[in-house]
């Protein structure tokens, strides 16, 4: 068990360049989630995949927001045109639904810290 | 999912317990309590969680109120590893509750 990996750890990028961030989960963990966490704040969340189907997206922030969970593995979050305001940690976690309902445990990985100039 | 309400900071000794208080008084009778812990530049970390008794592992034990409206995070012997912020949440995923919502939590300073 390697735990939840995201690439890159940190990135900066000019306003309205396109960004994309990779998650790759704990192996054979059928649920990936997406936050973002602002300074003071605790994480939000964005969507979340169950497989390789995208269950939920209404919480993403704009039409510039988009992810993907290609097979069920790996996934990627995409920010077109980047704004000053994107500027956070993006969080990636998965969990094995092996706890169902209350028991569910969810595995962070370490995010990804994204800066726009 | 209920809203849980934590003080905003505690301090504590090294080598001292810790109890980190959350109230949760509109729980639902099938949310979990579950806490997490983030420490500086990392990502949360799953704690502990429970439903209606106490609970133990080795990062710390869970007290939960008979009535289910509060509950206590207890860390036994404080280190200064255990410097992070914590947050209680209500929750159960099963049907459309599917997100674990974070509040700001209770940021724990452990003094030398």
């Amino acid at each position: 068990d390697t735990g939840v990996s995201q690439n890159p750890r940190h990135k900066i990028t000019k306003r309205g360049q396109n960004v994309t961030f990779r998650c790759d989960p704990i192996s054979e963990h059928n649920r990936l989630y997406w936050y973002r966490q602002t300074l003071g704040q605790g994480p939000e969340f964005l969507t979340y995949f169950q497989n390789e189907a995208q269950l939920e997206k209404s919480r993403l922030l704009s039409d510039r927001f988009s992810a993907e969970r290609p097979k069920g593995s790996f996934s990627t979050l995409e920010i077109q045109r980047t704004e000053q305001g994107d500027s956070a940690m993006y969080l990636c976690a998965s969990s094995d639904l092996k706890g169902t309902g209350g028991n569910e445990k969810l595995f962070f990985g370490s995010g990804t810290q994204l800066s726009v100039l | 999912d209920a809203k849980t309400t934590q003080p905003n900071s505690m301090e504590s000794n090294e080598e001292e317990p810790v109890h980190l208080p959350c109230n949760h008084s509109t729980i639902s009778g099938t949310d979990y309590i579950h806490w997490y812990r983030q420490l500086p530049s990392q990502g949360p970390e799953y704690v502990i969680h429970g439903l209606t008794s106490n609970v133990n592992n080795r990062m710390a034990s869970l007290a939960i109120a008979e009535d289910r409206k509060s509950s206590t995070l207890i860390l036994h012997r404080a280190t200064l590893r255990d410097a992070a912020v914590y947050y209680c949440i209500s929750w159960n995923s099963g049907g459309s509750n599917y997100k674990l919502t974070f509040g700001k939590g209770t940021l724990l300073t452990v003094n030398p």
